[in-house]
């Protein structure tokens, strides 16, 4: 089985811009959430989609964004870019049920300038 | 809020002996737990998970413990091997959040020859 996939892998942006990053989950698992990875405040939840619904969303501001597609692949959005949402971004996949465990893709390392 | 704390930032372990890697939580609803093992510049490997209806769960030389009364739990890696060198994550979920995990800070394991 393919693990989950996040495109692109690498993206430099500038102050204001906006960016759209995609994660294709695991064959099979229907939940995708996102997590933001930085030095200062470490992996923390952005959201967590399921069944084209979002269901749960972490604390940030609303210019991130997010939504998933019927055949569960996912797309988060940063609008108006600033220079603290540069970080990894990693989006992970699992199957329904608060038991099953999450699994990671490498993450889109985004950096604003 | 941290409600999920590795106290240990680092950790030095000789090849071949065991690393006891420690994780405390703040909240009582947290009821499954999961360890992830981390490289620089990729995402994280699930490794091993417990549920809290029991207290020990072994998978190879990884074992984990919970301590539910103590809000504690560690992760056993026996015997330790340089492969093993990586950021350790502890991450506690809420059934009732379903797919969010609770990232404590990580605690970076070095294994030595």
């Amino acid at each position: 089985k393919a693990g989950v996939t996040q495109t692109p892998r690498y993206l430099i942006k500038t102050r204001g811009q906006q960016v759209t990053l995609s994660c294709s989950p695991i064959s099979g698992h229907r939940s995708v959430s996102w997590y933001q990875q930085t030095p200062g405040q470490g992996l923390q939840f952005l959201f967590e989609y399921f069944s084209e619904t979002q269901r749960n969303k972490g604390n940030f501001p609303g210019r991130f964004s997010g939504r998933q597609f019927s055949n569960s692949r996912s797309e988060m959005n940063v609008s108006t870019l600033e220079l603290g949402d540069s970080a990894l971004y990693l989006c992970a996949s699992s199957q329904q049920g608060a038991s099953y465990e999450q699994y990671f893709g490498p993450g889109t390392r985004l950096t604003v300038t | 809020d941290q409600q999920v704390k590795q106290n240990s930032p680092s950790l030095s372990v000789q090849e071949g002996r065991i690393s006891i890697l420690n994780c405390d939580y703040t909240n009582s609803m947290f009821d499954y737990f999961l360890w992830y093992k981390k490289y620089p510049a990729e995402g994280p490997t699930f490794l091993i998970s417990i549920s809290s209806i029991k207290d020990k769960n072994e998978d190879g030389r990884f074992t984990v413990f919970l301590n539910k009364s103590a809000k504690h739990l560690s992760l056993h890696i026996v015997p330790s091997q340089p492969g093993d060198s990586a950021v350790y994550f502890c991450a506690p979920k809420e059934g009732s959040t379903l797919g969010r995990l609770y990232f404590g800070r990580g605690t970076q394991l070095t294994v030595w020859p």
